[in-house]
Parts: structure tokens; C-alpha cells; sequence
């Protein structure tokens, strides 16, 4: 079964610019989530997507945004990019049966520079 | 915000002794889950323990849960130069754990 791929793995922006970044879950998943990780504010969760609909967000501003299609591959955009946005971004794909208690499967990230 | 905070927030071991990780949470929890990441890159899930659960093992690793101080701890025993890398403890913002919140982590590093 293969893993949770995010596209591209590496990324150089200037501010000001914006940038989309892919993710395709485990098949079978419906959840997909996001996370960004800085050294100063450690891992911090963005939103969660599960059949197309953003079903949680986090505390990010509007400049974040994301989408989920029909095949549960998600992306997300990141408008007027400032150099606090520099990161690793990481994407995580769950079953999320009813119930809960369903564990995670990250994928590898997307390693984001601003200058 | 960080919902969970590690503790130590770095710890140095030899080979083959134990490890042990603190993680406080500050709001009821459905489950706690443990997470490993090796040198910035993805995290690997570890365990997970229900809200009623107070302890769980797999393999090398055990894992305490405390809902009425808000704790957990993640023992690895006999380390490996292998283990080392940073853990982190996550709670969900809704039931189906799907929405982590992680604490700070510890980093562990493990010599040989």
C-alpha cells in the first residue's frame, strides 16, 4: 500500500508570492490533514479536510486556505507569502472510522523557503 | 497553542538504558497518541491509548495514561543509537482524531 505522497518535497519562494502544495493520501483514506513545523512554534495543525468539506481549522490566517477533491487528494495554498511562512509543511491522511481513535500516516512534507 | 508539553525537552542516553517522556495535556481527551519524527521528516505513529486505557505496551515501548492529572508518559526500553530522533505526544481536537494537537517533544538522542 503506498504511503501518503506530497508534492514537491522542497520549494523556493519569494515573499509576496503564493504556492500550492499537493497531497495524495493512503487510498481508502477520507481524512486528510494539514500541519506546518518551525522551530519557534513546533508543530501546529492547519485544517482537516474529510470529503471535500474542511471539517476543522486551526488558528491561521486567512492567507491558508485549502481544498479536498473527490479522490481525497488535497492541496494547499498559501497567499502573499511572508518569510514567517518558511516550514515544513506536512500532510497526514487517516481512515477516520466512526468513533475515532484512528491513528495518523504522515507523509514526508513539503520543506518551504521564503526569501 | 500547544494542548501538550514534553518533558524533558532533550534527554542523552546510552545504549540499552531505558528512556522515559513526560507529556501534560490541558483539556479532556478522547485518546492520547505518540508520534516519532527522525530528523525533520514525516512523524510515525507509535501508540495509541483510549481515554480509558492507563497503560499500553508494544514491543520495546509502554505507555501511561493519568486523565486526572492530565499526563502520559512513553518509556522505551534497552535504547538503540536507531531510536534516536524527537517524540511527540498528540491529543484531537475532535473524536476522530483526525485534528492533532502535539506538544513541543523531546528530543532524544541515543549513544553508542
Amino acid at each position: 500500500k503506498a504511503g501518503v505522497t506530497q508534492t514537491p518535497r522542497y520549494l523556493i519562494k519569494t515573499r509576496g508570492q503564493q504556492v500550492t502544495l499537493s497531497c495524495s493520501p493512503i487510498s481508502g483514506h477520507r481524512s486528510v490533514s494539514w500541519y506546518q513545523q518551525t522551530p519557534g512554534q513546533g508543530l501546529q495543525f492547519l485544517f482537516e479536510y474529510f470529503s471535500e468539506t474542511q471539517r476543522n481549522k486551526g488558528n491561521f490566517p486567512g492567507r491558508f486556505s485549502g481544498r479536498q477533491f473527490s479522490n481525497s487528494r488535497s492541496e494547499m495554498n498559501v497567499s502573499t507569502l511572508e518569510l514567517g511562512d518558511s516550514a515544513l509543511y506536512l500532510c497526514a491522511s487517516s481512515f477516520s472510522m466512526t468513533g475515532g481513535n484512528t491513528e495518523a500516516f504522515f507523509g514526508q512534507g513539503t520543506r518551504l523557503t521564503v526569501v | 497553542s500547544q494542548q501538550g508539553e514534553e518533558d524533558p525537552q532533550a534527554l542523552s542516553i546510552q545504549e540499552g538504558e531505558n528512556a522515559t517522556m513526560n507529556c501534560s495535556y490541558k483539556t479532556s481527551i478522547n485518546n492520547l497518541q505518540w508520534y516519532r519524527q527522525n530528523s525533520g521528516r514525516g512523524l510515525v505513529h507509535l501508540i495509541l491509548i483510549r481515554s480509558n486505557e492507563r497503560e499500553k505496551h508494544s514491543g520495546r515501548l509502554r505507555v501511561t495514561l493519568d486523565t486526572s492529572k492530565k499526563s502520559s508518559s512513553l518509556l522505551i526500553t534497552a535504547s538503540r543509537a536507531a531510536d534516536t530522533a524527537s517524540y511527540f505526544c498528540a491529543t484531537d481536537l475532535n473524536q476522530a482524531g483526525t485534528a492533532l494537537i502535539f506538544g513541543k517533544g523531546t528530543t532524544l538522542s541515543v549513544s553508542s
